[in-house]
């Protein structure tokens, strides 16, 4: 069975761009959470959907926001990017027991 | 006060060893537990969840204390492969919850 698909690997943008990752969750998952989790710190919740819905969000600004789609996978979008933003973004999904499994990531480095 | 509290370590231990994680939550509308294991700039993964009734699976149990507001991993038999860092997870709310990661325990096994 496939596991929890991310995509791009790596990415490098400027402060002041856009970004959009891309999250695809295990077949059969409904769920998908977003976590950063920049160097040295623990992982912090940012966005959870659920069929395609916006169930619940951390502490972040609005600048960041995603949605979910009809097949379920899930983009995420960060506007005008800061250095702080660098950070390694995690997505996860879970079916109907919130077990949640991730996928490797999406490293940003914003400069 | 953190929401989910763990050892920071380092805990170093010598193979074959025992070695306890504990883990405290402050917020009793607490839902559902587990522990994951990251290992260096990976994903985490999905260890186990943890029941009130405690759990086991091979070398690993898991305890949960509602009362207490505390969960615990037990590794028994330490493998060189064990050593990670331990987190502790917590889904707060119902409904609309969050997902609350600890910061992490990091266990270092030596020959």
């Amino acid at each position: 069975e496939a596991g929890v698909t991310q995509s791009p690997t790596h990415l490098i943008k400027t402060r002041g761009q856009q970004v959009t990752l891309r999250c695809s969750p295990i077949s059969g998952h409904t769920s998908v959470y977003w976590y950063q989790q920049a160097l040295g710190l623990g992982l912090q919740f940012l966005l959870w959907y659920d069929e395609g819905e916006e169930r619940n969000r951390g502490n972040f600004p609005p600048r960041f926001s995603g949605r979910q789609f009809p097949n379920y996978s899930s983009e995420l979008n960060v506007n005008a990017l800061e250095l702080e933003d660098s950070a390694l973004y995690l997505c996860a999904s879970s079916g109907d027991v919130y077990e949640q499994y991730f996928g490797p990531g999406t490293r940003l480095t914003v400069t | 006060r953190k929401e989910v509290e763990q050892d920071p370590g380092p805990f170093n231990v010598p193979e074959g060893a025992t070695v306890a994680f504990n883990c405290t939550y402050s917020n009793s509308a607490s839902q559902s537990f587990f522990w994951y294991r990251q290992d260096c700039r990976k994903e985490p993964k999905l260890l186990m969840s943890v029941y009130s009734s405690g759990n086991e699976d091979g070398r690993f149990t898991a305890q949960l204390n509602r009362a207490s507001q505390y969960i615990s991993l037990l590794i028994r038999d330490s493998k060189l492969s064990d050593s990670a860092t331990y987190l502790c997870v917590v889904n707060v709310g119902t409904g609309g919850f969050k997902t609350i990661f600890g910061a992490g325990t990091r266990l270092f096994v030596k020959a």
